[in-house]
């Protein structure tokens, strides 16, 4: 089973600076993976897939990059309806589908 | 619009049995594998059963294998999990969810609790 390993666990950043957001894999996952964002009381949305490709309807101030282990979620102009949790999830070697444990993006 | 709708939920005592069951709609069911994922309170997600879209191919994770299962009807655009020996550790909120894979769409999640 491939460990994925999010950090760091919580990240507090000032409405619109940079957040950058850091995910490594036990194994390499190409470019499998994919950033969910959770926003408090409701269900995870689809962010990035691929590593790279933002999902419809997401604004462009979400990106994604990395392959192989190590992988990086950045928020180039926080916005304070960006506070979520956010998990990467990796959909190389499944199953099972695994989870990073999140990181929390807290509004400074 | 794609939508996923979660129920049967509730609480259940540990040893007991609990369905779920998810409606799809806006897109072509029988196309898509299907998920079951959830979330302890306060908790990550953690990934639990898989569907392929003809239903013929099922995984499960180690922690629910025996004691779950997964089904689908695609004529009622439906998907279930029937959960036995239900454990106080399986209290979580379940979300539907398609792909596989990737998964892209979520429902909203139906809480189920396991105490005495």
């Amino acid at each position: 089973e491939i460990v994925m390993t999010q950090s760091p666990a919580t990240l507090s950043v000032s409405p619109g600076e940079r957040a950058t957001l850091s995910c490594r894999a036990s194994q390499s996952v190409n470019s499998n993976l994919a950033w969910y964002q959770q926003k408090p009381g409701q269900a995870p949305r689809l962010l990035i897939y691929g590593a790279s490709t933002r999902a419809t309807g997401i604004p462009a101030r979400f990106s994604g990059s990395g392959s192989g282990t190590e992988f990086t979620l950045t928020i180039s102009s926080l916005q304070s309806e960006d506070l979520a949790v956010y998990y990467c999830q990796q959909y190389n070697n499944w199953p099972p589908f695994t989870f990073g444990g999140g990181t929390k993006v807290e509004i400074k | 619009e794609v939508q996923l709708v979660e129920s049967g939920g509730g609480l259940v005592q540990p040893g007991g049995s609990l369905r779920l069951s998810c409606l799809a709609s806006g897109f072509t069911f029988s196309s898509y594998g299907m998920n079951w994922v959830r979330q302890a309170p306060g908790l990550g997600l953690e990934w639990v059963s898989h569907i392929s879209g003809s239903g013929s191919t099922k995984y499960y994770a180690d922690s629910v294998k025996g004691r779950f299962t997964i089904a689908r009807d695609n004529a009622e655009n439906s998907l279930y999990l029937q959960m036995k020996y239900l454990r106080a550790e399986d209290t979580a909120v379940y979300y539907c969810a398609r792909g596989g894979p990737r998964i892209d769409y979520w429902g909203q999640g139906t809480l189920v609790t396991v105490s005495s």
